[in-house]
């Protein structure tokens, strides 16, 4: 099956910062790639997925490319805001499982 | 669009209890999904279906744990004889299931206490 390596948070910025969150998976295949959101005592919402080599998701400023020659899908923004503050999960989707499996997840924190 | 929504959203019970969870979908979608997720860790997989049948279940599934979508439209995920180690937070999501990239919505969650 699938298996996600996210970098490990609290990750915390001033706003306007920059932003990178790491995330490399191992699959069988290519898999779909998704990264999830989860704001303080909400649910997990898509923020942006990708679906084959070299395609780039992007969501509210947030983007990640699709990179299959190093398995990664890190997630980036050229300016943080306060309200950015959530814990952002990566998730490759097994087409031959149909699950997501996901990463630890990052908590971002952005200071005023 | 209602989206997935699931009952009860809190729920505290005694070690070696029965409890069920409701979820219903969002409406056309033919997929659904479980997941539980523990503090300070992603969501883990625990079964799927599609309409009605279910067509996957990790091996996190123990026989305490049952699920069921009879009619294609919600479904119930039961734990009998809870255990503390039950204790999470248990989220569903559909989806417009079989396309490349098929986007899974989740519900708010279930988080179940064992005391």
């Amino acid at each position: 099956g699938n298996s996600v390596t996210q970098m490990e948070g609290p990750v915390t910025l001033s706003e306007e910062a920059f932003l990178t969150i790491n995330c490399t998976y191992t699959a069988t295949g290519y898999p779909s790639l998704f990264w999830y959101v989860q704001y303080p005592g909400e649910g997990l919402q898509l923020l942006l997925k990708a679906t084959k080599a070299d395609d780039k998701g992007s969501n509210k400023g947030f983007e990640a490319t699709y990179r299959k020659e190093t398995t990664s899908f890190h997630l980036e923004k050229g300016s943080v805001q306060v309200s950015d503050s959530a814990v952002y999960f990566c998730a490759p989707y097994n087409n031959a499982g149909n699950m997501l499996t996901f990463g630890g997840g990052t908590r971002l924190m952005v200071k005023p | 669009d209602t989206g997935v929504s699931q009952d009860p959203r809190h729920k505290i019970t005694k070690r070696g209890q029965n409890v069920t969870f409701r979820c219903d979908p969002i409406s056309e979608h033919n997929r659904l999904y479980w997941y539980r997720q523990t503090l300070g860790q992603g969501p883990e997989f625990l079964t799927y279906f599609q309409n009605e049948a279910q067509l996957e279940k990790s091996r996190l599934l123990s026989d305490r744990f049952s699920a069921e979508r009879p009619k294609g439209s919600f479904s119930t995920l039961e734990i009998q004889r809870t255990e503390q180690g039950d204790s999470a937070m248990y989220l569903c999501a559909s989806s417009l299931g079989g396309g490349l990239g098929e986007t899974q919505y989740f519900g708010p969650g279930t988080r179940l206490l064992v005391l």
